[in-house]
């Protein structure tokens, strides 16, 4: 498909478990957002790559939560030992351009994780 | 960082146009407004964006007060279909190299027949 992909799209973990989130982006996208969005909330920013690097990974909320994006395209958010306030949707989008802000991101339709 | 403030609920009857304010008083001059929505279950849609100037496209327009405080975005013929959370953001412009969006709790927007 020609739109974000995001794996799986539900996921149940017991608490201490670890899980991880995988997304394709759109081929050729160089940006790629993770987001957490909570129930009845609106998505907060956890981390953004250009490529491979990392650039920014101020919203992740722990040491727990980790994000990569080796080649440069699909990325995996793992999330060890899971806790209930970690229970979330976790969007994935991305974006064409480098350098360019003003881009529209583009959204997978989410992993919904729950902890036990 | 200060979010965008949005009325929490709003609702508008089918085919009429539905105007969705949004306040962002402490908006940056290189911050851009962008607006998405999110239908339920399915990840946000961008809709438009614009710096200091009314845009338009296929979807909905948006007005930006001179002032830049604050703005509308304008459904002109709203469906069934866009019942949804529009969300208004700010995002800084293509001179800083944090691409974040800044998301709000947005608001509800409920097409009644």
């Amino acid at each position: 498909g020609a739109g974000v992909s995001q794996s799986p799209r539900y996921k149940v973990a017991k608490r201490g478990q670890d899980v991880a989130l995988r997304c394709d982006p759109i081929s050729g996208h160089v940006s790629l957002f993770w987001y957490q969005q909570a129930l009845g909330q609106g998505p907060e920013f956890l981390t953004y790559f250009q490529n491979e690097a990392q650039l920014d990974k101020s919203g992740l909320p722990s040491d727990r939560f980790f994000a990569e994006r080796p080649e440069g395209s699909v990325s995996t958010l793992k999330i060890q030992r899971t806790q209930q306030e970690d229970s979330a949707v976790y969007l994935c989008a991305s974006s064409g351009i480098a350098g360019v802000a003003y881009n529209e991101q583009f959204f997978g339709p989410g992993t919904r994780l729950t902890v036990l | 960082d200060a979010k965008t403030t949005q009325p929490p609920s709003m609702d508008c009857a089918e085919g009429r146009a539905a105007n969705l304010p949004c306040n962002h008083s402490t908006i940056s001059g290189n911050e851009y407004v962008y607006w998405y929505r999110q239908i339920h279950s399915q990840g946000p849609q961008y809709i438009i964006h614009g710096l200091k100037n009314n845009e338009t496209n296929e979807m909905a327009s948006l007005i930006i007060t001179e002032d830049r405080k604050s703005s509308t975005l304008i459904l002109p013929h709203a469906t069934l279909r866009d019942t949804a959370v529009y969300y208004c953001m700010r995002q800084r412009g293509p001179m800083d190299s944090n691409y974040q969006l800044i998301w709000g709790a947005g608001t509800k927007l409920i097409i009644k027949p």
